[in-house]
């Protein structure tokens, strides 16, 4: 079984300024790791995922996310953030193998200007 | 346009009066789930199916029935809502590359926000 736990429920920032939104997870097989976002009465929108390979993954619009196995963590990066990026993070784990998807509780970004 | 479809998008209901929930998707995905946000919990799975006919139990079953009977739609019906049953509902599809598990984007409905009363 897996576990996702998102560390922080609220992360004010000022626009332009560097922004990292924390994720860990427990496993005992592989995984595939996401990060989906959701704007305001929207739907989740995938930003980002990873399934192998290279740790570091990133978005078109500039997000970034390591893959640290040791610490299993995924946190999720933004070295600018910009006044359209508030909205509700969530990561995501599902197992190799397996067919279920855990969900975090979820990161709200607020940025300020 | 690829899309996921859930009607209807806001319910009211009374406490025991049966409802479905309708999901639709015209991307020709195998895998499909329903899941239910609450504040502070997140997204939790309720059922997911790898194909027609092929459904399982997510984390949280219990009140809940699916159905997939065609690969496009996959309903979601609560025999006898509860009070409890209040949520936002997002339905979702991906592909499922044969053994790979659900590695592929999920793509998400709109949703549809139930309240019991």
């Amino acid at each position: 079984a897996q576990s996702v736990t998102q560390l922080d429920s609220q992360v004010p920032v000022f626009e332009e300024a560097p922004v990292e939104l924390r994720c860990n997870y427990s496993s005992s097989v592989s995984v595939y790791l996401f990060w989906y976002v959701q704007y305001p009465n929207q739907g989740l929108q995938l930003l980002l995922k990873y399934l192998s390979g290279s740790t570091l993954v990133e978005s078109i619009n500039g997000f970034e996310a390591e893959f640290n196995k040791s610490q299993t963590s995924f946190h999720l990066r933004k070295p600018s953030v910009h006044i359209s990026d508030t909205a509700e993070y969530f990561c995501a784990v599902s197992g190799v193998g397996g067919f279920k998807t855990i969900f975090g509780a979820g990161t709200r970004l607020f940025v300020k200007a | 346009e690829a899309q996921v479809t859930q009607n209807p998008r806001y319910l009211i209901t009374v406490t025991g009066k049966k409802l479905t929930v309708t999901c639709s998707q015209n991307m020709n995905h195998e895998y499909m789930s329903w899941y239910r946000q609450d504040p502070g919990l997140g997204l939790r799975q309720i059922y997911y199916s790898m194909n027609v006919e092929v459904t399982d139990k997510g984390d949280v079953p219990e009140g809940y029935k699916v159905s997939r009977k065609e690969k496009r739609n996959f309903p979601l019906i609560l025999e006898s809502p509860s009070p409890n049953q209040t949520s936002l509902y997002f339905c979702a599809s991906s592909l499922l590359p044969s053994g790979t598990g659900p590695r592929e984007t999920q793509y998400f409905g709109p949703g549809t926000r139930l309240l019991v009363l």
